[in-house]
């Protein structure tokens, strides 16, 4: 079946310890993403990657790391989480020619 | 600033058609106007997408304005499950490491209600 995983889809941390969120797609796609979503804020977009060892950042991608070194994963790295950071995120896959996104069901991070 | 503009809300009786509006002023002439939705506690979801032509699937109908400003996604018989926030935006096909064309801004999307 084709899909986007992230795992965890549930995760409760503290201040400044260093996460990974990961992602995974099974359909060969050149892109990926990484979205927040917050309460009035609607979604919002972190990093991208357009292939391989090409990444780009999106409207929001202080405090977030990204790495594509294979096409298939596209880990999200939170390397000194704070408060501001618990959100819902999103992963998010496409083919390269405006084709639709495949989205994750998400992972709920909570930062104390 | 977002590509597309879209009511913050509208309501709708089951069974009935709703037309949920989006404006893009700014469409240039690669972009294709995606809609998706997203469903309580669900990711989002793809539902359609166009260029030019007006598009059906079994989800739902695209019409797209002559001048390409506005779209409007077709719920031809609204059920309560079809109750989400839609979210319109565009999509670039042109592909140019370096560029711009993977931004891809949702904004805050139509919620939809659906009463019985």
């Amino acid at each position: 079946e084709a899909q986007v995983t992230q795992n965890p889809r549930y995760l409760i941390t503290v201040t400044g310890k260093k996460l990974t969120v990961t992602c995974s797609q099974n359909m060969n796609h050149e892109y990926m993403s990484w979205y927040r979503q917050d309460p009035g804020l609607g979604l919002r977009q972190i990093y991208y990657s357009m292939n391989v060892e090409v990444t780009d950042k999106g409207d929001v991608p202080e405090g977030y790391k990204v790495s594509r070194k294979e096409k298939r994963n596209f880990p999200l790295i939170l390397e000194s989480p704070s408060p501001n950071q618990t959100s819902l995120y999103f992963c998010a896959s496409s083919s390269w020619t405006g084709s639709p996104l495949h989205f994750g069901n998400g992972t709920r991070l909570t930062v104390t | 600033d977002a590509k597309t503009t879209q009511p913050n809300s509208m309501e709708s009786n089951e069974e009935e058609p709703v037309h949920l509006p989006c404006n893009h002023s700014t469409i240039s002439g690669t972009d294709y106007i995606h809609w998706y939705r997203q469903l309580p506690s669900q990711g989002p979801e793809y539902v359609i997408h166009g260029l030019t032509s007006n598009v059906n699937n079994r989800m739902a109908s695209l019409a797209i304005a002559e001048d390409r400003k506005s779209s409007t996604l077709i719920l031809h018989r609204a059920t309560l499950r079809d109750a989400a926030v839609y979210y319109c935006i565009l999509r670039d096909v042109v592909w140019n490491y370096g560029g711009s064309q993977g931004n891809l801004i949702f904004g805050k999307g139509t919620k939809l209600s659906v009463k019985p």
